[in-house]
């Protein structure tokens, strides 16, 4: 059972918008950043969004994340057939959880 | 550029150690703490803990306390996981990744990561 609680799966078709969400607690999303990895099939994890809502180069302005209280979104806009991957959020974790947690992962299908 | 290669896949029986290497290029290896993370068959993302290639000091998930140990050798930029008493629900991938911060805080993420080590734990 991961910390960080993701729907196990979401869906859209192409130019459609899409979002993700993270759902934790007080002592890792309520009181630190959120973070969003992409797994895309047979790679390894590549960071998509950092501290809550920033995007490093190279990353689509179509992915934004934002965070309320003890809960995050993952937002795609504009959805392509090459977005069709995992999504995890991680954040870090105050209690003897932690320090890194992460969420489950959320497959996301291209129709 | 920054890169992390590990070491190829295992199949180790239970009860057998397992030791999994993460060569870093392209910037300064002490410079970065290290982060180990786990993935089984169809699952999520598992922190196992870091390692300081400066000093050799680490912290270990409260899960993996007692099982893991984590080392390096600077002499050649690479850090290894080691795991034991191995069973069969510890078969999955492992990754090597990067503190993109230099020291571990809430404010840092793990960039890059190693392309994962199959470990398969089978009798």
């Amino acid at each position: 059972q991961s910390v960080l609680t993701q729907p196990p799966s979401a869906s859209g078709t192409p130019g459609q918008r899409v979002t993700i969400s993270c759902s934790g607690s007080s002592s890792n999303i309520g009181s630190n950043y959120v973070y969003w990895y992409q797994q895309l099939p047979g790679t390894a994890p590549k960071l998509l969004i950092y501290r809550n809502n920033q995007r490093p180069s190279g990353v689509p302005d179509r992915f934004s994340g934002s965070k309320s209280g003890t809960s995050a979104s993952l937002a795609i806009s504009g959805l392509r057939s090459e977005d069709e991957a995992d999504y995890y959020c991680a954040a870090w974790d105050d209690s003897l959880s932690g320090p890194w947690v992460f969420g489950g992962g959320t497959k996301l299908t291209v129709l | 550029q920054v890169q992390l290669v590990q070491s190829g896949a295992e199949v180790k029986k239970p009860g057998a150690s397992v030791k999994v290497s993460c060569k870093a290029s392209g910037y300064t290896f002490t410079g970065y703490y290290m982060h180990w993370v786990r993935q089984a068959p169809g699952q999520g993302l598992e922190w196992m803990g870091w390692i300081n290639p400066n000093s050799g000091g680490t912290n270990y998930a409260q899960k993996f306390q007692g099982r893991v140990t984590m080392t390096r050798d600077t002499s050649i930029s690479t850090a290894y996981m080691e795991l034991s008493r191995l069973r069969s629900d510890d078969t999955a991938v492992y990754y090597c990744a990067r503190d993109q911060g230099g020291v571990p805080a809430p404010n840092n993420w793990f960039d890059p990561w190693g392309q994962g080590t199959l470990v398969t734990v089978s009798s």
